[in-house]
């Protein structure tokens, strides 16, 4: 099976502006999450989609955002930038969404906000 | 509020020597704990997770709910084990989907 893809894997934004970031699970898998990681806060859990619905959301403003759709895609939207958005952005997806189950990370979309 | 600690940021060992990366947490429920890992230019993957109670890489984690701790242990370290290591946690009443994570430990393995 073809693992987690996150497009683009690279993307440099100015203040402002907002971004759109996208994520492909593995097949068949119906949960995906994202995560921001940079070095002085680690890994942060941004917000997890189920069947098109948003289950769990971690601590950030609501200029972060996210849908999933049918085909369990996801993407994730930051609208007005900030200098401290600048971050690895992870999605991970697990195939049901149970308690024990194994996420498998995307390789990341490096943002840098200039 | 749940937390998860990993007080070292860097460990340094010779190979073969004993490896301990500590991981300590704080959670009022039922706590799902696991250790992720990062190879230098590869993604975050699972290692192991309590719950399987398994030997991964020579690896072993035992979830001690007195001490609130996970620490990782493998009684011979190799090269190969340099990585970076983060212990995580989920919790019963949101599920795995949703990971704290520690800091995360640096863990390099000298010849």
């Amino acid at each position: 099976k073809a693992g987690v893809t996150q497009t683009p894997r690279y993307l440099i934004k100015t203040r402002g502006q907002q971004v759109t970031l996208s994520c492909s699970p593995i097949s068949g898998h119906r949960s995906v999450s994202w995560y921001q990681q940079t070095p002085g806060q680690g890994l942060q859990f941004l917000f997890e989609y189920f069947s098109e619905t948003q289950r769990n959301k971690g601590n950030f403003p609501g200029r972060f955002s996210g849908r999933q759709f049918s085909n369990s895609r996801s993407e994730m939207n930051v609208s007005t930038l900030e200098l401290g958005d600048s971050a690895l952005y992870l999605c991970a997806s697990s195939s049901a969404g149970g308690s024990t189950d194994t996420q498998y990370f995307g390789p990341g979309t490096r943002l840098t906000v200039l | 509020a749940q937390r998860v600690t990993q007080p070292e940021k860097l460990l340094s060992v010779f190979k073969g020597a004993p490896v301990e990366l500590k991981c300590n947490y704080s959670y009022s429920g039922s706590p799902e704990l696991f250790w992720y890992v990062q190879y230098s230019r590869q993604r975050l993957q699972l290692l192991l997770r309590h719950i399987s109670r398994e030997s991964i890489k020579g690896f072993t984690a035992d979830l001690n709910k007195g001490e609130t701790s996970f620490h990782l242990k493998k009684p011979f370290a190799q090269e190969e084990d340099s990585a970076m290591y983060y212990c995580a946690l989920s919790g019963s009443a949101w599920g795995a989907q949703k990971l704290v994570f520690g800091q995360g430990t640096r863990l390099t393995i000298n010849p």
